[in-house]
């Protein structure tokens, strides 16, 4: 079974430049997740969509970040502006199931550094 | 507050002798646990869980872990290592308030072969 996509896979950009990542989560998967991980840290839960409403984004810094999941597949989340602790891997996961007592199916992510 | 540690950076070990990862929480109510294991350039992947019952967890790859309620502990065990086991492995701790998942700070495992 194809598993969770990302791209692009690395991502090089200036302070205050936009940035956009994709996601394209397993098939039939209606649960969504977005995750920041920082160097040397866990992963950090940005959002998580349920089909294409959001079930959760307090952790989401609102003035810079947004994420969409149309249509309840595919999901792209935006940075605007950058700041340079912004710079983290981005990860994307997916679960057939609405809570995270499941496992979660992770993608590969998305290396964004902010110089 | 909910919180779970993951409280050695780095573990080295030989192939073929017994590794051990430790991770400790701390949680009101009853936890649930998981181990994800990150290989280089890939996302995470589930290893584990404990929810309830049996205190010995088997997982994939041969990976186990014990869930010590009276250490808080929930540490991840293999008999014998493999080089290939090398990675970074993370605990998590699910808060039952928020149903959402928090991970520990990760730790390298180093198999030599």
């Amino acid at each position: 079974e194809a598993g969770v996509a990302q791209s692009p896979r690395y991502k090089i950009i200036e302070k205050r430049q936009s940035v956009a990542f994709w996601c394209n989560p397993i098939s039939g998967h209606a649960t969504l997740y977005w995750y920041q991980q920082i160097l040397g840290q866990g992963p950090k839960l940005l959002i998580q969509f349920q089909n294409n409403g959001v079930v959760d984004d307090s952790q989401l810094p609102k003035d810079r970040f947004s994420a969409e999941r149309l249509k309840g597949v595919d999901s792209t989340l935006k940075i605007q502006p950058a700041k340079l602790e912004d710079s983290a891997v981005y990860l994307c996961a997916s679960s057939p199931f609405r809570g995270q007592r499941e496992k979660l199916f992770f993608g590969s992510g998305t290396q964004l550094s902010v110089l | 507050a909910q919180s779970v540690a993951q409280p050695e950076d780095q573990v080295n070990v030989a192939e073929g002798n017994p590794l051990t990862v430790k991770c400790t929480y701390s949680v009101s109510g009853n936890p649930y646990l998981f181990w994800y294991v990150q290989y280089p350039n890939r996302g995470l992947q589930f290893l584990l869980k404990y929810i309830t019952g049996d205190n010995l967890v088997k997982g994939s790859y041969g990976f186990e872990a014990e869930f010590n309620k009276s250490q808080t502990s929930f540490h991840l065990k293999k008999p014998s290592a493999l080089v290939s086991d090398s990675a970074l492995y993370f605990c998590a701790l699910l808060r039952g308030a928020t149903n959402k998942l928090i991970f520990g700070t990760g730790t390298l495992l180093a198999v030599q072969p």
